[in-house]
């Protein structure tokens, strides 16, 4: 079972423009969500978790549990914000815990 | 300090062959994940290694083993390669106090194409 859905693969938006990148998840105790980057040719990095409550770079992630969602926001998107954007959910199960991953979103920010 | 840092980079091998990726953690670590990524299943956790023990574990065949030495670097071995198993392979280590809950930080891969 999918655990972790980015419906989006691609999403393209211009410079200055708001973007939102959506995350849905199923997970049936507390979940724990992330959001990793890979910006071009660099290695994949946490951006934010939801415990945190933070905004890093103009983003932030708001836990939805009614709606299971856990979207990425940025009111300005800029243009070294483009990159490929992971959702990720800590997954308890059999005895053990894993971070599960979206499909990602590859998101182009245009000048 | 320096990064997560993986070898080789680049392998290719054929089928029914075996292969060993090697991980060297941040200095301090003591958790090292191991993460298969293809283009069909996207990124796929394998296991996690903390303190030379494997503490976690995805749903992966047995063909797939990993340990972890004292000196918290580790290795991945797959054994009778299939063409399926041509990927990014992934290493992440962390702190380790929290699990996959503590912050990833990953090197930059192994390409391993089986032919």
């Amino acid at each position: 079972a999918q655990r972790v859905t980015q419906p989006e693969k691609l999403l393209s938006v211009f410079k200055g423009a708001p973007v939102e990148l959506k995350c849905n998840y199923s997970y049936s105790g507390s979940p724990e969500l992330f959001w990793y980057v890979q910006y071009s040719r660099q290695r994949l990095q946490l951006l934010l978790r939801h415990i945190s409550r933070e905004s890093i770079k103009g983003f932030t992630a708001d836990l939805n549990k009614g709606e299971t969602s856990f979207h990425l926001k940025k009111p300005f998107a800029q243009e070294e914000d483009s990159a490929m954007y992971y959702c990720a959910l800590v997954l308890a199960q059999g005895g053990s815990e894993k971070l599960v991953f979206g499909k990602g979103t590859k998101l182009t920010v245009n000048p | 300090k320096a990064g997560v840092t993986q070898t080789p980079r680049y392998l290719i091998k054929t089928r029914g062959q075996q292969v060993t990726l090697s991980c060297s953690p941040i200095s301090g670590h003591r958790s090292v994940s191991w993460y298969q990524q293809t283009p069909g299943q996207g990124l796929q956790f394998l296991f996690e290694y903390f303190s030379e023990t494997q503490r976690n574990k995805g749903n992966f065949p047995g063909r797939f083993s990993g340990r972890q030495f004292s000196n918290s670097r580790s290795e991945m071995n797959v054994s009778t390669l299939e063409l399926g198993d041509s990927a990014l392979y992934l290493c992440a280590s962390s702190l380790g106090g929290r699990g996959p809950t503590d912050t990833q930080y990953f090197g930059p891969g192994t390409r391993l194409t089986v032919l």
